[in-house]
């Protein structure tokens, strides 16, 4: 069974003070790691995919990384409107759609 | 380009009622999909379809129906609404069943009383 944990459940920063969440996952024949960002009463948008280990891909101050075992999404020099949950998900080939974890609720204090 | 709606997004049902949620996209998508997000819960899947006339069940099927009669569109019907339904629903859409990048929706937040 495909499983993905999140951590921390929760994290509170200052504006500026760089941080990292962290996607743990168990799955056989991952085919691709995605990063999505949720804002209160809000589908999921669509932040990063990443298919394999070593892979890295950055957008504005976010950078999202793999290895096999887990991905990390940096967060660098947060501004308040970084505020959401961050969720991570999985897909192995042959799979019906993503495994989800339960997300980081991101706060960015001004 | 609107991306993927859904309508509505507030609804409440009392148990035993039955409804239908509307999902459609407009970017030739082929693969749609159903979540249920739950507090303490990541989102789940429900059904899915990878083309016009083709649907199949995810991890949470049971309760909901599911068709799937043109690209655009994909609703999905509670026949029975109880109160374990109540949630908030996600429709996701791709551009092919091996095109992991999902879009979704805006949600629709269902309560069963």
């Amino acid at each position: 069974e495909d499983q993905v944990t999140q951590s921390p459940e929760a994290l509170r920063l200052q504006e500026g003070e760089s941080s990292s969440l962290n996607c743990s996952y168990t799955v056989s024949g991952l085919r691709g790691l995605f990063w999505y960002r949720q804002d209160p009463g809000k589908g999921p948008e669509f932040l990063f995919t990443l298919y394999s280990a070593g892979e890295e891909k950055e957008k504005e101050r976010l950078k999202a990384t793999l290895t096999k075992k887990e991905s990390f999404l940096h967060i660098t020099a947060p501004k308040p409107e970084d505020s959401a949950t961050y969720l991570c998900a999985v897909i192995r080939g042959g799979a019906d759609g993503l495994t989800f974890g339960k997300g980081t609720h991101l706060i960015i204090q001004p | 380009n609107a991306g993927v709606t859904q309508t509505p997004k507030f609804q409440v049902l009392k148990t035993g009622q039955s409804m239908t949620l509307q999902c459609a996209q407009d970017m030739n998508h082929e693969y749609m999909s159903w979540y249920r997000q739950d507090p303490g819960m990541g989102l789940r899947l429900i059904h899915y379809s990878v083309g016009a006339g083709i649907t199949d069940q995810g991890e949470v099927p049971n309760g909901y129906n599911v068709s799937r009669s043109t690209t655009e569109d994909f609703p999905l019907r509670l026949l029975s609404a109880a109160p374990s339904q109540t949630s908030v629903y996600f429709c996701a859409s791709s551009y092919s069943p091996t095109s992991y990048e999902q879009y979704f929706g805006p949600g629709t937040r269902l309560t069963v009383t």
